[in-house]
């Protein structure tokens, strides 16, 4: 079956607007995760969805970013005010069961660029 | 914050040979896995290896852990070019979310 999108692939912007970021998980994949890849570092987490449960937003690194997953599938990434620190590639992923050894499926990423 | 180091940081080596790749952590883990990512995008997931383990394989892979030196290695046999890629190990610390490291960069000449 189809694996886990994210649209768009690329997005620049300037300093100060809006950005949303999508991410289809894969059907039936309870848990979804968000996660920040600055240049040449490891991922970041950023917040994860679990069933109907509410959501870890441990990470998220200030209050200009927000997350939803609508109906337990779709999930939208907000960062409102864009700054110049925020350009990164943000990646989402999925797994079928919300449990810790349970596989993550990554999408290919959303490649952000503040000017 | 980083709870894997991996190390070397880059690593390059010619077709055929082996390559060994070894990640550090911190605190105590439920389990343990690598990730392979090309071209800074999306990760795949390569194997998981549960603290209770000490080694496993999956085709050309052989990962390793010792729980007591909190660290494991990822050793790739006969690389190939193809191999070239940027890997990850990921641990989980009794959440459903993955601490990432840095990440060792490997390139396999032909």
């Amino acid at each position: 079956g189809a694996g886990v999108s994210q649209s768009p692939s690329n997005k620049v912007t300037e300093k100060g607007k809006d950005v949303e970021l999508r991410c289809d998980p894969i059907s039936g994949h309870t848990a979804l995760y968000w996660y920040r890849q600055s240049l040449g570092q490891g991922l970041e987490f950023l917040i994860y969805f679990q069933g109907n449960s509410a959501p870890d937003k441990s990470g998220l690194p200030s209050d200009r970013f927000s997350a939803e997953r609508t109906g337990g599938s779709v999930s939208t990434l907000t960062i409102q005010r864009t700054q110049q620190e925020d350009s990164a590639v943000y990646l989402c992923a999925s797994s079928r069961l919300s449990v810790i050894t349970d596989t993550q499926y990554f999408g290919p990423g959303t490649r952000l660029t503040v000017l | 914050s980083q709870q894997g180091e991996e190390d070397p940081q880059a690593l390059s080596i010619q077709e055929g040979e082996n390559a060994t790749m070894n990640c550090s952590y911190k605190t105590s883990i439920n389990n343990l896995q690598w990730y392979r990512q090309n071209s800074g995008r999306g990760l795949v997931h390569l194997i998981l290896i549960r603290s209770n383990e000490r080694e496993k394989h999956s085709g050309r892979l052989r990962v390793t852990l010792d729980t007591s030196r909190k660290s494991s290695s990822l050793l790739i046999t006969a690389s190939r070019a193809a191999d070239t890629a940027s890997y990850f190990c990921a641990t989980n610390s009794g959440y459903s979310t993955l601490t990432f490291g840095k990440g060792t960069m490997l390139l396999v000449s032909p």
